[in-house]
């Protein structure tokens, strides 16, 4: 089983600043890495795919890096919609689908 | 448009059984997977399994395997979930999401919560 680990567990920061997630795999996934936004009382929302394509409709402050078992989600200049957790997730070898713990952008 | 929506929450006693449905629309059904994820209160995100729309074809990780059960319906495009012998720890809002292939959940259901008391 593939293991996620993701850091911080909580990220403080202020609107307009810019915001650094990173996610770990235990071993190589490629670029097979997705990263969700959940907003408290709602479903996950897909951010990004294949490490660094956004999905539709997300905005291009949203960008995504990384290969092989390194990866990272920055957010350019947080807006107030973006406090939110986020959470990666590999899909390269599975089962299991294993998704990190989570990252929390706090205010 | 795809939309995922999922029946209304539940309680239920210990020892009890959940049944959750998730109904789709807009897309052909059997050209997507279906997983479930669940959400045990201030938690993560914890992968159940999968069901193949197409085939029937499962898969369960193995902390459920022997009490849960997944299927579908292809004349409503609904799939299901079933999870037995429930436990308090078994209290979380599940969602359905669907994939394709070597790829990401890209839609998710509006998640059913279940309360085990």
């Amino acid at each position: 089983e593939i293991v996620m680990t993701q850091s911080p567990a909580t990220l403080s920061a202020s609107p307009g600043e810019r915001a650094t997630l990173f996610c770990r795999a235990s071993q190589s996934i490629t670029t097979n890495l997705a990263w969700y936004q959940q907003i408290p009382g709602q479903a996950p929302r897909l951010l990004i795919y294949g490490a660094s394509t956004r999905a539709t409709g997300i905005p291009a402050r949203f960008s995504g890096g990384g290969s092989g078992t390194e990866f990272t989600l920055t957010i350019s200049s947080l807006q107030s919609e973006d406090f939110a957790v986020y959470y990666c997730q590999q899909y390269n070898n599975w089962p299991p689908r294993t998704f990190g713990q989570g990252t929390k952008v706090e205010i | 448009q795809v939309h995922l929506v999922q029946s209304g929450a539940e309680v239920k006693e210990p020892g009890a059984s959940l049944s959750v449905s998730c109904k789709t629309s807009g897309y052909t059904f059997t050209d997507y997977s279906i997983h479930w994820v669940r959400q045990a209160p201030g938690q993560g995100l914890e992968w159940m399994g999968w069901v193949s729309p197409h085939s029937g074809v499962t898969n369960y990780a193995q902390k459920f395997q022997g009490r849960v059960t997944m299927a579908r319906d292809t004349s409503i495009n609904t799939a299901y979930l079933e999870l037995n012998s429930l436990s308090f720890d078994d209290s979380a809002v599940y969602f359905c999401a669907r994939d394709r292939d070597i790829s990401p959940f890209d839609y998710w259901g509006q998640g059913t919560l279940v309360t085990v008391s």
